[in-house]
């Protein structure tokens, strides 16, 4: 299984700022993807990360707001862009690797926007 | 349009006393539907994929099985460790999507 580490924890941000998430992968990946879980709730996809161009988004996720870097197979940014409260969630970085698809998940990033 | 809905939202189970949760899915080009463990304030973590109906799969006290319209996690004996919340999520056309989860609690 993939090992994955994500940059930082927790962040507790202002209104109007912006954060990069890193997510690191200790294999080269193909799929890669990230997600917002709010308080209480499932996982909602944001965006794929495609090496070498742009992301994938979701209903509802725009680039400007998330925008996405995948330089290489085994790292990936996501920016949360001008936060705002609503913003405060956990975002968590994804693989699916091998002919079953298994998804390994990232320990999550815990963001608050004050 | 897919969907994937988990039932019950809760659970409460005293330590030995056995019960499962559901999994319904309606999604075109299954490629497999994956069970989660999610431990507060961290990732899901794997725990089994399955891939076509009348497969099986066990894990200690954990046991998945699918039909055509749904999923079952059954947990046997639970104990309190078992505690967490349980997500399924289908995966099709490249992409995964997650249900609401069902929150077990194992109580001594």
């Amino acid at each position: 299984s993939a090992v994955i580490s994500q940059k930082p924890s927790r962040d507790i941000c202002q209104r109007g700022t912006s954060l990069t998430i890193q997510c690191q992968v200790d294999s080269q990946v193909t799929m890669m993807f990230w997600y917002r879980q709010q308080p209480g709730q499932s996982l909602t996809l944001i965006a794929t990360a495609n090496q070498g161009s742009e992301a994938t988004y979701e209903s509802g996720f725009v680039i400007d707001k998330f925008p996405i870097s995948r330089p290489n197979l085994t790292f990936s940014t996501l920016t949360v862009s001008n936060m705002s409260p609503e913003d405060s969630s956990i975002y968590l970085c994804s693989v699916a690797q091998g002919v079953s698809n298994e998804q390994f998940f990232g320990p999550g990033t815990r963001l608050t926007v004050l | 349009e897919d969907q994937v809905t988990q039932s019950p939202e809760a659970l409460r189970l005293q330590e030995g006393e056995s019960s499962s949760l559901n999994c319904s899915y309606t999604v075109s080009g299954l490629r497999g539907l994956f069970w989660y463990r999610q431990d507060p304030g961290k990732g899901p973590e794997f725990l089994f994929t399955l891939y076509s109906a009348g497969e099986e799969k066990e894990k200690e006290r954990l046991k998945a099985t699918l039909t055509k319209k749904e999923s079952f996690l059954h947990i046997t004996a639970p104990k309190p460790e078992d505690s967490a919340t349980y997500l399924c999520a289908s995966f099709s056309w490249g992409k995964f999507q997650f249900g609401a989860g069902t929150q077990v609690v194992v109580t001594p």
